[in-house]
């Protein structure tokens, strides 16, 4: 497996409470993402990073922030957690070196199951 | 949205080849054709990808048609452990969208 670490892997936690989730790599992908996965609706990308301080918005990304202030490292927050954003969260790694590894597909890591109550 | 389209469910006898199609008719000239599964509750996993010839490797082969408006993932010899959802996904970095995929039955 790729080396991807979720931290927690289980949270529960108040609505109105901040929350932060970390994905660490050991494989100094460059691209990182933070998926979310709810029943009916599958993976939805929440937000992404093509490098140190470079992230993007995915398609659900209201009520999330990230920062990404180290290669290893790629944090997801909820600044106000809602009972809408209980799901299970998953980070995932591409490598992106140069134009023959543009495409290299994702690695996910095992999740985050976040419960707001 | 998901740009492709997969059966919901599909089943298959043990040992026997499983067959998954999948339409990507809004592929462009770039993009590339991905194939995960997930299995319960773990994260996906990738299974292989292609851009338009065929592609094989230890897990399985991807058929990708000429007009590349369609593919076919073939897992050569289905076992239990098979049982999984698959995703195709047609995309690039930053742009990969999953649809619900189809979830595969391997039957003893």
């Amino acid at each position: 497996d790729a080396g991807i670490t979720q931290s927690p892997r289980h949270k529960v936690t108040e609505t109105g409470t901040p929350v932060t989730l970390r994905c660490h790599q050991t494989e100094n992908h460059r691209y990182m993402y933070w998926y979310r996965q709810d029943p009916g609706h599958g993976l939805r990308l929440i937000h992404y990073s093509y490098g140190v301080k470079d992230t993007d918005k995915g398609e659900v990304s209201d009520g999330y922030s990230v920062s990404r202030s180290k290669t290893e490292d790629f944090l997801l927050t909820l600044e106000s957690a809602t009972s809408s954003q209980t799901s299970v969260y998953f980070c995932a790694i591409s490598e992106y070196r140069d134009r023959a590894t543009y495409n290299s597909p994702l690695h996910f890591g095992n999740g985050t199951r976040l419960t707001v109550t | 949205d998901a740009k492709t389209t997969q059966p919901t469910s599909m089943d298959c006898a043990e040992g026997r080849a499983a067959n998954l199609p999948c339409n990507h008719s809004t592929i462009s000239g770039n993009e590339y054709v991905y194939w995960y599964r997930q299995i319960h509750s773990q994260g996906p996993q990738y299974i292989i990808h292609g851009l338009k010839n065929n592609e094989t490797n230890e897990m399985a082969s991807l058929i990708i048609t000429e007009d590349r408006k369609s593919s076919t993932l073939i897992l050569p010899h289905a076992t239990l452990r098979d049982t999984a959802v698959y995703y195709c996904i047609e995309g690039s970095q930053g742009n990969l969208i999953f649809g619900k995929g189809t979830k595969l039955s391997v039957k003893p």
